[in-house]
């Protein structure tokens, strides 16, 4: 079964720390790999994309790998504001499907 | 540019009762999908649509949920005689054609959808 996973669910952190979300499927055989976050009463703002093929991707203080071998991801944030403060969803495509299969999450807060 | 606009943005309804539920795509995006989020669980999908043609609804739980697409864009969400188990957030993504699947997909705000 094609499953993600996110560990931890809930995380706080004091401002300008920098932080790793991590973020675990299982069948390495991905389509792409996509960071998403979520603020309280709103849809997913879309973060990164990595493609199968790529290693990583970076945007401002964001960086996310990817390691097909060992089915794992991770999204690099660099010294982390309050208002950073969201949940962060990672979502894998298999070449198999057409949807996105999330997981279910990391809830970061960042302390002023 | 604008982005996917969902409609309504809350809804509260009895049970029994049917619903629809609106999606306004990103302009020019031909893939379409309908995903649910209950209250402290991940995202599920429901079904997707690549211009008006649905080729996979696997993910509908029910024969209560449908869905369309027209003019290959805005679609309609359906649920009859809606039921508590119901109650989630409908979130609508889209996509542009693109080359193959590496295609971001873009979500809107959802409609959450209360059933009493």
């Amino acid at each position: 079964k094609q499953e993600v996973t996110q560990i931890p669910a809930a995380l706080s952190v004091p401002e300008g720390e920098n932080l790793v979300l991590n973020c675990s499927f299982t069948d390495s055989a991905i389509y792409n790999l996509q960071w998403f976050r979520q603020d309280p009463g709103k849809g997913l703002t879309s973060l990164l994309l990595i493609q199968s093929s790529q290693r990583e991707q970076t945007s401002g203080r964001l960086n996310a790998s990817l390691d097909k071998s060992s089915g794992r991801s991770t999204l690099y944030i660099a010294a982390s504001q309050p208002g950073d403060s969201a949940t962060y969803l990672c979502a894998v495509k298999w070449g198999s499907a057409r949807q996105l299969t999330f997981g279910s999450g990391t809830q970061l807060t960042v302390l002023p | 540019g604008a982005g996917v606009s969902q409609s309504p943005s809350n809804k509260v309804t009895e049970k029994g009762k049917d619903v629809e539920l609106r999606c306004d795509p990103i302009s020019g995006h031909t893939a379409l999908y309908w995903y649910r989020q209950r209250l402290g669980q991940g995202l599920e999908f429901l079904i997707y649509f690549q211009g008006n043609s649905a080729p996979d609804k696997s993910g509908l739980p029910s024969d209560r949920f449908s869905a369309e697409r027209t003019g290959g864009s805005v679609s309609t969400l359906t649920i009859q005689r809606t039921q508590q188990e119901d109650s989630a957030v409908y979130l609508c993504a889209s996509s542009s054609p693109g080359t193959g699947l590496n295609q971001p997909q873009h979500f809107g705000d959802g409609t959450r959808l209360s059933i009493l």
